[in-house]
């Protein structure tokens, strides 16, 4: 019953840094998700993996950067990370690429920026 | 562009009071509607769900009724418990994107 898996739980990382987040799921789900979440601005959608093969960016994607490196796992990389990405990093999974499907969380990573 | 608003909180509720979060969205094609819950810590679980005008969707005691004249998904619950205490975020679709709301924080005091 593991579903998604975020790792690491957190994370702090100094300006100039790279790291990257790692993010497996178990259900043989079709489309993956990264997000961001930040004090009273809900969930923002940074990159998606529509299918195994594909990434786009969403709403948030400067800084960032993503490997769908098989259908199980999405990578999300920071390759020079800045204060300004202190945040709590969720990835998500939905069974396929429509409208009413729900998406399922991981327990997120929590990453702080000096 | 696409957007969900949601009522501010916190909503600071006795146990077994009613529960009401409002929930608007823009009316752009044809999107499902969600409702997600976050405990502490946590990640997002979905709560509910509703896929077309006038579906009523349910779980654990919550309700919200997807209503297309109002362009709105209010989230209900007869009787909240402590155990109730989360953020709630209402999110509508984009193809396979979901769009969220900014999250309401419920707190239930015994």
């Amino acid at each position: 019953n593991a579903g998604v898996t975020q790792t690491p739980k957190f994370q702090v990382l100094k300006t100039g840094q790279s790291m990257t987040l790692q993010c497996a799921q178990d259900m043989n789900h079709n489309s993956m998700y990264w997000y961001r979440q930040d004090p009273g601005m809900g969930l923002r959608l940074i990159y998606y993996s529509a299918s195994e093969g594909t990434t786009d960016k969403g709403e948030v994607p400067n800084g960032y950067n993503v490997s769908r490196l098989n259908k199980r796992e999405f990578s999300l990389r920071l390759e020079s990370a800045a204060p300004s990405q202190t945040s709590v990093y969720f990835c998500a999974s939905s069974e396929r690429w429509l409208s009413n499907q729900p998406q399922h969380f991981g327990d997120g990573t929590r990453l702080s920026i000096l | 562009g696409d957007s969900v608003t949601q009522m501010e909180g916190p909503v600071t509720l006795s146990e077994e009071a009613f529960l009401t979060i409002n929930c608007t969205y823009t009316a752009t094609g044809y999107p499902s509607l969600f409702w997600y819950v976050q405990y502490p810590g946590e990640g997002l679980q979905l709560l509910l769900k509703a896929t077309k005008a006038d579906d009523k969707g349910s779980n654990k005691g919550f309700e919200a009724t997807y209503r297309k004249e109002t362009t709105s998904f209010h989230l209900e619950k007869g009787s909240v418990q402590v155990s109730d205490s989360a953020v709630y975020f209402c999110a509508r679709s984009n193809t396979g994107k979901l769009i969220f709301g900014q999250g309401t924080t419920l707190q239930v005091k015994p």
